[in-house]
Protein backbone atom coordinates (compact mmCIF):
# COMPACT_ATOMS: atom_id res chain seq x y z
CA UNK A 1 0.00 0.00 0.00
CA UNK A 2 1.65 3.07 -1.12
CA UNK A 3 2.34 5.38 1.75
CA UNK A 4 0.37 8.68 -0.01
CA UNK A 5 -2.07 8.05 -2.93
CA UNK A 6 -3.39 11.36 -5.50
CA UNK A 7 -5.34 10.64 -8.23
CA UNK A 8 -2.68 11.31 -11.12
CA UNK A 9 -5.30 13.54 -13.17
CA UNK A 10 -5.02 15.07 -15.42
CA UNK A 11 -7.70 17.81 -13.75
CA UNK A 12 -8.95 20.62 -15.81
CA UNK A 13 -10.84 23.49 -14.60
CA UNK A 14 -11.73 27.13 -16.35
CA UNK A 15 -9.76 30.37 -15.35
CA UNK A 16 -11.77 31.67 -12.40
CA UNK A 17 -13.12 28.54 -11.14
CA UNK A 18 -12.31 26.71 -8.11
CA UNK A 19 -9.95 23.86 -8.39
CA UNK A 20 -10.15 20.93 -5.96
CA UNK A 21 -7.02 18.42 -5.26
CA UNK A 22 -7.16 15.59 -3.15
CA UNK A 23 -5.00 12.98 -1.40
CA UNK A 24 -5.09 10.62 0.94
CA UNK A 25 -2.39 9.15 3.39
CA UNK A 26 -2.11 5.43 4.79
CA UNK A 27 -0.23 6.03 7.95
CA UNK A 28 -2.45 7.62 11.12
CA UNK A 29 0.73 8.50 12.53
CA UNK A 30 1.51 10.74 9.84
CA UNK A 31 2.79 14.22 11.63
CA UNK A 32 2.79 16.64 8.77
CA UNK A 33 1.54 17.47 5.36
CA UNK A 34 2.31 19.47 2.52
CA UNK A 35 1.43 20.72 -0.81
CA UNK A 36 4.35 21.58 -3.74
CA UNK A 37 3.77 22.63 -6.70
CA UNK A 38 5.83 21.77 -9.83
CA UNK A 39 5.73 23.27 -13.22
CA UNK A 40 6.60 20.99 -15.88
CA UNK A 41 10.43 20.54 -16.46
CA UNK A 42 10.91 22.68 -13.24
CA UNK A 43 11.62 21.34 -9.28
CA UNK A 44 8.84 21.35 -6.52
CA UNK A 45 8.22 24.61 -4.78
CA UNK A 46 6.25 24.54 -1.21
CA UNK A 47 2.68 25.93 -1.74
CA UNK A 48 1.27 25.21 1.71
CA UNK A 49 1.89 22.99 5.01
CA UNK A 50 -0.17 22.06 7.66
CA UNK A 51 -0.29 20.28 10.93
CA UNK A 52 -3.57 20.09 12.58
CA UNK A 53 -7.01 19.06 11.61
CA UNK A 54 -9.16 22.02 9.76
CA UNK A 55 -8.32 24.30 7.46
CA UNK A 56 -5.37 26.60 6.48
CA UNK A 57 -5.49 29.78 4.15
CA UNK A 58 -3.09 31.38 2.48
CA UNK A 59 -4.16 33.70 -0.41
CA UNK A 60 -6.29 31.77 -3.25
CA UNK A 61 -5.03 28.69 -1.93
CA UNK A 62 -6.48 26.62 1.22
CA UNK A 63 -5.21 23.64 2.44
CA UNK A 64 -7.95 21.07 4.34
CA UNK A 65 -6.41 18.69 6.75
CA UNK A 66 -8.56 15.59 7.97
CA UNK A 67 -6.75 13.49 10.36
CA UNK A 68 -9.48 11.17 11.48
CA UNK A 69 -10.71 10.17 7.51
CA UNK A 70 -6.91 10.72 6.60
CA UNK A 71 -7.24 12.67 3.83
CA UNK A 72 -5.78 16.01 2.86
CA UNK A 73 -6.96 18.63 0.27
CA UNK A 74 -5.67 21.74 -1.46
CA UNK A 75 -8.41 24.13 -2.99
CA UNK A 76 -7.29 27.04 -5.32
CA UNK A 77 -9.56 29.72 -6.01
CA UNK A 78 -10.03 31.96 -8.65
CA UNK A 79 -7.16 29.30 -10.70
CA UNK A 80 -5.83 31.06 -13.20
CA UNK A 81 -3.59 29.54 -16.51
CA UNK A 82 -0.38 29.91 -14.20
CA UNK A 83 -1.57 27.37 -11.83
CA UNK A 84 -1.04 24.76 -14.44
CA UNK A 85 1.37 22.59 -12.92
CA UNK A 86 1.72 18.82 -11.01
CA UNK A 87 0.74 19.72 -7.56
CA UNK A 88 2.66 16.83 -5.24
CA UNK A 89 1.48 15.89 -1.40
CA UNK A 90 3.65 15.08 0.92
CA UNK A 91 3.60 13.87 4.30
CA UNK A 92 5.95 13.00 7.26
CA UNK A 93 5.82 10.79 10.55
CA UNK A 94 6.96 11.04 13.69
CA UNK A 95 8.93 7.93 14.25
CA UNK A 96 10.93 7.86 11.02
CA UNK A 97 12.20 10.77 11.90
CA UNK A 98 12.31 13.38 9.29
CA UNK A 99 11.61 11.21 6.39
CA UNK A 100 9.39 12.53 3.64
CA UNK A 101 6.96 10.32 1.47
CA UNK A 102 5.22 12.10 -1.81
CA UNK A 103 2.21 11.24 -3.97
CA UNK A 104 2.58 10.70 -7.93
CA UNK A 105 0.95 14.08 -8.08
CA UNK A 106 -1.99 15.27 -9.78
CA UNK A 107 -1.80 17.60 -13.15
CA UNK A 108 -4.02 20.92 -13.24
CA UNK A 109 -4.52 22.70 -16.53
CA UNK A 110 -6.52 26.14 -16.15
CA UNK A 111 -8.12 26.95 -19.49
CA UNK A 112 -8.35 30.47 -20.36
CA UNK B 1 20.98 34.49 -2.91
CA UNK B 2 19.54 31.42 -1.19
CA UNK B 3 19.95 28.71 -3.04
CA UNK B 4 20.44 24.79 -3.29
CA UNK B 5 23.31 24.05 -6.33
CA UNK B 6 23.00 20.50 -8.00
CA UNK B 7 26.13 19.77 -10.26
CA UNK B 8 25.65 18.58 -13.04
CA UNK B 9 22.41 19.29 -14.22
CA UNK B 10 22.79 16.60 -17.22
CA UNK B 11 24.62 13.72 -17.22
CA UNK B 12 25.02 10.48 -19.25
CA UNK B 13 26.87 7.44 -18.35
CA UNK B 14 27.52 3.86 -19.09
CA UNK B 15 26.82 1.02 -16.25
CA UNK B 16 29.17 0.43 -13.82
CA UNK B 17 31.44 3.84 -14.24
CA UNK B 18 31.53 5.48 -10.88
CA UNK B 19 29.77 8.99 -10.45
CA UNK B 20 28.84 11.75 -7.87
CA UNK B 21 26.50 14.22 -8.26
CA UNK B 22 26.94 16.90 -5.95
CA UNK B 23 25.11 19.54 -3.69
CA UNK B 24 25.47 22.54 -2.07
CA UNK B 25 23.31 24.91 -0.21
CA UNK B 26 24.38 28.77 0.84
CA UNK B 27 21.48 28.73 3.22
CA UNK B 28 22.91 27.79 6.91
CA UNK B 29 20.49 24.60 6.73
CA UNK B 30 20.94 21.39 8.63
CA UNK B 31 18.57 19.16 6.51
CA UNK B 32 19.53 17.67 3.10
CA UNK B 33 18.03 15.27 1.52
CA UNK B 34 18.19 13.22 -1.83
CA UNK B 35 14.93 12.16 -4.08
CA UNK B 36 14.48 10.68 -7.47
CA UNK B 37 11.61 11.56 -9.76
CA UNK B 38 10.54 8.85 -11.83
CA UNK B 39 7.31 8.91 -14.32
CA UNK B 40 4.43 6.77 -12.45
CA UNK B 41 6.35 6.85 -9.20
CA UNK B 42 6.46 10.37 -7.76
CA UNK B 43 9.17 11.62 -5.70
CA UNK B 44 11.23 9.00 -3.96
CA UNK B 45 13.86 9.90 -1.34
CA UNK B 46 16.99 8.04 -1.43
CA UNK B 47 18.70 9.51 1.72
CA UNK B 48 18.47 12.25 4.07
CA UNK B 49 20.96 13.92 6.56
CA UNK B 50 19.84 15.87 10.11
CA UNK B 51 23.58 17.28 10.71
CA UNK B 52 26.99 16.87 9.57
CA UNK B 53 28.01 13.16 9.88
CA UNK B 54 24.26 12.26 10.46
CA UNK B 55 22.87 10.66 7.60
CA UNK B 56 19.51 7.70 7.66
CA UNK B 57 18.33 6.18 4.62
CA UNK B 58 14.82 6.44 2.79
CA UNK B 59 12.76 4.58 0.68
CA UNK B 60 15.16 3.87 -1.96
CA UNK B 61 18.74 3.82 -0.44
CA UNK B 62 19.71 0.54 -2.42
CA UNK B 63 22.97 1.51 -4.75
CA UNK B 64 23.46 4.66 -3.61
CA UNK B 65 26.08 6.51 -1.46
CA UNK B 66 26.08 10.02 0.69
CA UNK B 67 28.39 11.65 3.08
CA UNK B 68 27.87 14.53 5.24
CA UNK B 69 31.07 15.89 6.22
CA UNK B 70 30.20 19.47 5.97
CA UNK B 71 27.42 21.36 6.43
CA UNK B 72 26.58 22.69 3.30
CA UNK B 73 27.49 19.83 0.60
CA UNK B 74 25.84 16.62 0.25
CA UNK B 75 27.34 14.93 -2.56
CA UNK B 76 25.02 11.49 -3.77
CA UNK B 77 27.25 8.97 -4.81
CA UNK B 78 26.38 5.70 -7.35
CA UNK B 79 29.53 3.57 -6.88
CA UNK B 80 28.56 1.22 -10.00
CA UNK B 81 25.54 3.04 -11.69
CA UNK B 82 23.07 0.69 -13.71
CA UNK B 83 19.90 1.62 -15.77
CA UNK B 84 17.42 1.43 -13.20
CA UNK B 85 19.29 4.39 -11.42
CA UNK B 86 17.82 6.72 -14.70
CA UNK B 87 15.97 9.51 -13.41
CA UNK B 88 15.79 13.11 -12.30
CA UNK B 89 17.83 13.05 -9.32
CA UNK B 90 16.63 16.61 -6.60
CA UNK B 91 18.84 17.67 -3.62
CA UNK B 92 16.70 19.82 -0.84
CA UNK B 93 17.76 21.63 2.08
CA UNK B 94 15.63 22.68 4.63
CA UNK B 95 16.38 24.67 8.54
CA UNK B 96 16.39 22.53 11.47
CA UNK B 97 14.20 24.53 12.93
CA UNK B 98 11.09 24.29 10.59
CA UNK B 99 13.11 20.99 9.12
CA UNK B 100 10.20 20.67 6.82
CA UNK B 101 9.82 23.10 4.61
CA UNK B 102 12.45 22.35 2.09
CA UNK B 103 14.25 23.86 -0.88
CA UNK B 104 14.96 21.69 -3.52
CA UNK B 105 17.73 22.76 -6.48
CA UNK B 106 17.04 22.81 -10.24
CA UNK B 107 17.39 18.84 -10.24
CA UNK B 108 20.15 16.37 -12.12
CA UNK B 109 18.60 14.44 -15.25
CA UNK B 110 21.10 11.29 -15.17
CA UNK B 111 21.15 8.44 -17.92
CA UNK B 112 22.75 4.98 -17.14
CA UNK B 113 23.36 3.17 -20.68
Amino acid sequence: QKEVEQNSGPLSVPEGAIASLNCTYSDRVSQSFFWYRQYSGKSPELIMSIYSNGDKEDGRFTAQLNKASQYVSLLIRDSQPSDSATYLCAVTKYYTGNQFYFGTGTSLTVIP
Amino acid sequence: EAQVTQNPRYLITVTGKKLTVTCSQNMNHEYMSWYRQDPGLGLRQIYYSMNVEVTDKGDVPEGYKVSRKEKRNFPLILESPSPNQTSLYFCASSLRQDVNIQYFGAGTRLSVL
